[in-house]
């Protein structure tokens, strides 16, 4: 069975300060997502990752893929408060779009 | 584009009752997952439908069950409600028919209050 694990589970960081939040899975796959949920909210895609050493960013946002590894990684550059908010990674089990979620990281940003 | 839309958008019930929710995917989707998300955890995999077949399914009883509709829609009923059935309900709909069709797209979420 499909297990999938981020940490940190919270994280509390200064604005222009850089981190990186971490998503481990159990099983081959290679495809792997990224999403947003502000509170109260549905899920926002941040990023698609389908091959191994995917690389992507958008804004001070980065993700990447290592499937050798099974670890996935979002890097948030200069951190601003507008990215508080819980990401998830979640995996796809066997490329049917049955996606498994991680735990969730909880970020807070503060001045 | 509407994108996928949900309803209703918040729903109360009490234990022992039946209910019903609601999906319209994405303009040009053809399939329709369900995920449950209780307070402070992520979202599980309930099941998905495809060509109005249950496809794939999740660790849920059978008291949660779905249809999908000719025109892609899908509904979720949950029969003889608890309290731990209390959470959002999620839809995301995403495209079978591409390999490799990647990114699923998900509702606003129907709030599901239990008492």
């Amino acid at each position: 069975e499909l297990k999938v694990e981020q940490n940190p589970l919270f994280l509390s960081m200064q604005e222009g300060k850089n981190y990186t939040i971490y998503c481990n899975y159990s099983t081959t796959s290679d495809r792997l997502y990224w999403y947003r949920q502000d509170p109260g909210k549905s899920l926002e895609s941040l990023f698609v990752l389908l091959s191994n050493g995917a690389v992507k960013q958008e804004g001070r946002l980065m993700a990447s893929l290592d499937t050798k590894a099974r670890l996935s990684t979002l890097h948030i550059t200069a951190a601003v408060h507008d990215l508080s908010a819980t990401y998830f990674c979640a995996v796809d089990e066997s490329n049917t779009d049955k996606l498994i979620f991680g735990t969730g990281t909880r970020l807070q940003v503060f001045p | 584009d509407a994108g996928v839309t949900q309803s209703p958008t918040h729903l109360i019930k009490t234990r022992g009752q039946q209910v019903t929710l609601r999906c319209s995917p994405k303009s040009g989707h053809d399939t329709v997952s369900w995920y449950q998300q209780a307070l402070g955890q992520g979202p599980q995999f309930i099941f998905q439908y495809y060509e109005e077949e249950e496809r794939q399914r999740g660790n849920f009883p059978d008291r949660f069950s779905g249809h999908q509709f000719p025109n892609y829609s899908s509904e979720l009923n949950v029969n003889a409600l608890l309290l731990g059935d209390s959470a959002l309900y999620l839809c995301a709909s995403s495209i079978r028919r591409l390999p490799l069709a990647g990114e699923q797209f998900f509702g606003p979420g129907t709030r599901l209050t239990v008492l």
